[in-house]
């Protein structure tokens, strides 16, 4: 059963750039939720994308957006790079439904602005 | 006010120790409760979740909610070194879609 994919695992970038995510949800899921992990905090919710659209979204800027693909594959961009985007960006599958509370996280890209 | 309240530690217990782990929060809209284990530089893994007040337990593990004073646990059995990890705390409520808040995590360190 495959679970959540991430990829890059890592990626530098410099301040200004522009950076995109991407993550494969788990085998039968088809909700996908991104969020942004700083050192030493809880991961926090950027956004949640299901049937191709954006459903919710946290507190994040617009320079934060993403995409859902029809095979339920997702990408999240960030635009014009802050320092403080340094971070690991989370991705979390699950299926909608009565349980879409119970999501399976991917290991993560560890994204390092300079 | 943050919506979840989660204290960092580190803690720091001897192996076959008994562990508790809480957080309180805020809003009392939370509907479902879980806790996440989180080992270095990798993602997050569910460990419970729980739905109503009462306890839940799960082998070693077991997780207990007050709803009354907003108040949730997790406790540790027998810890072992591989238990020393983050453990995150996360409340979910429906906004047409489950939205998650986490705490932000508690280092354990189990000594063998």
């Amino acid at each position: 059963d495959a679970g959540v994919t991430q990829s890059p695992t890592h990626l530098i970038k410099t301040r200004g750039q522009q950076v995109t995510l991407r993550c494969s949800p788990k085998s039968g899921h088809d909700t996908v939720s991104w969020y942004q992990q700083a050192l030493g905090q809880g991961p926090q919710f950027i956004f949640q994308y299901y049937e191709e659209e954006e459903r919710q979204r946290g507190n994040f800027p617009d320079r934060f957006s993403g995409h859902q693909f029809p095979n339920y594959s997702s990408e999240l961009n960030v635009n014009a790079l802050l320092l403080g985007d340094s971070a690991l960006y989370l991705c979390a599958s699950s299926l909608e439904g009565d349980s879409s509370y119970e999501q399976y996280f991917g290991p993560g890209t560890r994204l390092t602005v300079t | 006010q943050k919506e979840v309240e989660q204290d960092p530690g580190p803690l720091s217990v001897p192996e076959g120790a008994i562990v508790s782990l809480n957080c309180t929060y805020s809003n009392s809209a939370f509907q479902y409760f879980m806790w996440y284990r989180q080992y270095s530089r990798k993602g997050p893994e569910l460990l419970m979740y729980t739905y109503s007040s009462g306890n839940k337990e799960d082998g070693r593990f077991t997780a207990q909610v007050d709803k009354s004073s907003k108040y949730i646990s997790l406790f540790i059995r027998d810890s072992q070194p591989s238990d020393s990890a983050t453990y995150l705390c996360a409340m979910s409520v429906y906004t047409g879609g489950f939205k998650t808040i986490f705490g932000a995590g508690t280092r354990l360190f189990v000594k063998a």
